[in-house]
């Protein structure tokens, strides 16, 4: 059972373009959605989250939409640079117990000079 | 500050050989997990600790042993390797129980089973 849907799985954007990837999620208890970031070799780091009681969050050229109704959230990435070529990750959790992650699939982003 | 270290960052194995992979952390995390990836299929969640003692299994812990004697280490055993656990695998942490607090991973360990 996939709780958590990530697409499109691999993206190509100009330089200078938006990036947009997408999630979808089912368990209504998830109440964290991360995005990391994966450069090849490297592990997942952090890029940025949201929690359900704001609809967008930005940090930088980053942003998160996020749609509680629909069960979805989204990373923007304005100006993509090729420095942003890499594979995104949405995740899922609750805040509770022993909480821990879903991750979705994963995107590669290449982002053409 | 050294962060998530893993070793080793390769290794081939056998049909049927046992290994253990390492992971030790130097931030005085509580909360260790062990995933894999296989390509286009995300991460999976192996095994968790919330703390020294305590380990849980996650979504798929078929084939794999952990153990959490302290705060700082928490090897991942694999008793009869099989084709199947090839992989990479990825070892996190995070400090507790708020899950707001990023998990940090390690490098990875890129393990192959002929």
């Amino acid at each position: 059972q996939q709780q958590v849907k990530q697409s499109p799985q691999s993206l190509i954007v100009q330089k200078g373009g938006i990036s947009i990837i997408n999630c979808a999620y089912e368990n209504t208890a998830f109440d964290y959605f991360p995005w990391y970031q994966q450069f090849p070799g490297k592990g997942p780091a952090l890029l940025i989250a949201i929690r359900p009681d704001v609809s967008e969050k930005k940090e930088g050229r980053f942003t998160i939409s996020f749609n509680k109704s629909a069960k979805q959230f989204s990373l923007h990435i304005m100006d993509s640079q090729p420095g942003d070529s890499a594979t995104y990750f949405c995740a899922a959790s609750r805040d509770s117990g022993y909480s821990t992650l879903t991750f979705g699939k994963g995107t590669m982003l290449l982002v053409s000079p | 500050n050294a962060g998530v270290t893993q070793t080793p960052k390769f290794r081939i194995l056998k049909i049927g050989q046992s290994m253990t992979l390492q992971c030790t952390q130097d931030m005085n995390h509580n909360y260790m997990y062990w995933y894999r990836q296989d390509p286009g299929m995300g991460l999976k969640l192996i095994y968790y600790s919330v703390g020294a003692g305590i380990t849980d299994k996650g979504e798929v812990p078929n084939g794999y042993n952990v153990s959490r004697s302290t705060t700082e280490d928490f090897p991942l055993r694999l008793e009869l390797a099989a084709p199947s656990q090839t992989s990479v695998y990825f070892c996190a942490s995070r400090p507790g129980q708020i899950s707001n607090q990023p998990q940090h991973f390690g490098d990875g360990t890129r393990l192959s089973i002929l």
